[in-house]
């Protein structure tokens, strides 16, 4: 395994609520990079945080923000979801220099 | 932007047999092409990756070439086991930045 974390492992919402998710970096990474994975296709960029700024965005609306905390843990915020943002949500931790991003087990999000 | 296509969509080979995955990407600037594989509800695993200065790379039963001319990279995986069945995905960089996937490739092991 990787040494990076999320929470919540799964998550069912409504259309309009808000989600939070978040994303423990392995030992050593400072950097996070989020990823969105709908059924049946690979994961899509949505946003990359080094020094808790965003450091690169994908092609998602604003309503998909985020944070990076001085520990480098991150989170991902949705707001008003949309039945199309039910996916499985990755986020990828690295050490900045370096390529290789070590993935965490995701968070299934179901909007209903 | 970096667009990564990828074929097949699907493979199914006899166990002991190889397995060729290949892939093309747009971008001249991108410089480092992970391959990752996934299992059913499990996150991506990286199994091998290359950079642009190195054409091609081999660990163990798995080895990925690279064409920067031709901008095209591939998985080749020698004597298939059961448990290497899995969706595979390529995907490109430049740097640490985001990684581009390909649409992945389902591989069957036939025992």
């Amino acid at each position: 395994e990787t040494g990076v974390t999320q929470s919540p492992t799964h998550l069912i919402k409504t259309r309009g609520q808000q989600v939070t998710l978040r994303c423990s970096s392995q030992s050593g990474h400072n950097t996070v990079s989020w990823y969105q994975q709908a059924l049946g296709q690979g994961p899509q960029f949505i946003f990359q945080y080094y020094r808790e700024e965003e450091n690169g965005r994908g092609n998602f609306p604003p309503r998909f923000s985020g944070l990076q905390f001085p520990n480098y843990s991150s989170e991902l915020n949705v707001n008003a979801l949309e039945l199309d943002d039910s996916a499985l949500y990755l986020c990828a931790s690295s050490l900045q220099g370096t390529e290789t991003q070590y993935f965490g087990p995701g968070t299934r999000l179901l909007v209903l | 932007g970096e667009n990564v296509e990828q074929h097949p969509s699907t493979l199914s080979v006899q166990e002991g047999d190889s397995a060729v995955i290949k892939c093309t990407y747009s971008d001249s600037a991108s410089n480092y092409f992970p391959w990752y594989k996934q299992e059913l509800g499990k996150r991506p695993q990286l199994i091998i990756d290359i950079r642009s200065n190195v054409g091609e790379k081999k660990d163990q039963r798995i080895a990925v070439t690279l064409n920067k001319t031709a901008k095209h990279f591939s998985l080749h995986i020698t004597e298939t086991q059961p448990e290497d069945s899995a969706v595979y995905f390529c995907a490109a960089a430049f740097g640490n930045e985001k990684l581009t996937f390909g649409t992945g490739t389902r591989l069957t092991i036939i025992p």
